[in-house]
């Protein structure tokens, strides 16, 4: 049972476009959202993340929206820059913290220059 | 900056060796975690321990075990490696309620 559902696996967009990438949950005990960013040949780190009493965060060029009743949430990286060529990982948890997070499948992002 | 190390960054192994995985932290987190990658399944928990000797399994422990006798490092133990753990194996530190330090990777080979 996957827990958390990330889409699309894969997306390529133009320098200066916008990029989305949606995750859904089924658990509705989760409630810290974070999202990992992850280059060739490193470990993910933390990107940004929310919690579900508010419906967006923003930081720089990335945004989190979040739709309670819907269970999805989604990472918005606005004016993309071949910089942000990655991969992607939604994730979430229980009791607020990092323990036990559960990460989607991961989505790689190409930005062409 | 939290530095997690990871001991190898590639290993190549044959089916049945017993394989040492060896992670180490070095901000004095209590939680640290080893996670699985693989492509289009993106990352599984093993094993988690949220304090020294102490550990809890986490959604694919089979085939593996762990130790953490201090503080700063947590192994990973493939008792008999066998070619389907062949994978791309993360260990990750945190404090409690803040977000999850990971190390560069260990990608182990097993033929």
């Amino acid at each position: 049972q996957q827990q958390v559902k990330q889409s699309p696996q894969s997306l390529i967009v133009q320098k200066g476009g916008i990029s989305i990438i949606n995750c859904a949950y089924e658990n509705t005990a989760f409630d810290y959202f974070p999202w990992y960013q992850q280059f060739p040949g490193k470990g993910p780190a933390l990107l940004i993340a929310i919690r579900p009493d508010v419906s967006e965060k923003k930081e720089g060029r990335f945004t989190i929206s979040f739709n309670k009743s819907a269970k999805q949430f989604s990472l918005h990286i606005m004016d993309s820059q071949p910089g942000d060529s990655a991969t992607y990982f939604c994730a979430a948890s229980k009791h607020g913290g990092s323990e036990k997070l559960v990460f989607g499948k991961g989505m790689k992002l190409t930005v062409n220059p | 900056d939290v530095k997690v190390t990871q001991s190898s960054r590639y290993l190549v192994k044959r089916t049945g060796e017993k394989v040492f995985l060896e992670c180490v932290q070095d901000m004095d987190h209590e939680n640290m975690f080893w996670y699985r990658q693989d492509p289009g399944l993106g990352l599984r928990l093993i094993y988690f321990s949220y304090d020294v000797k102490m550990k809890e399994k986490g959604d694919i422990p089979e085939g593996y075990s762990v130790s953490r006798e201090k503080k700063e490092r947590f192994s990973l133990i493939l008792e008999s490696a066998s070619t389907n753990q062949t994978s791309m194996y993360l260990c990750a530190s945190s404090a409690l309620g803040t977000p999850l330090h990971f190390g560069n990777g260990t990608r182990l080979t097993v033929t």
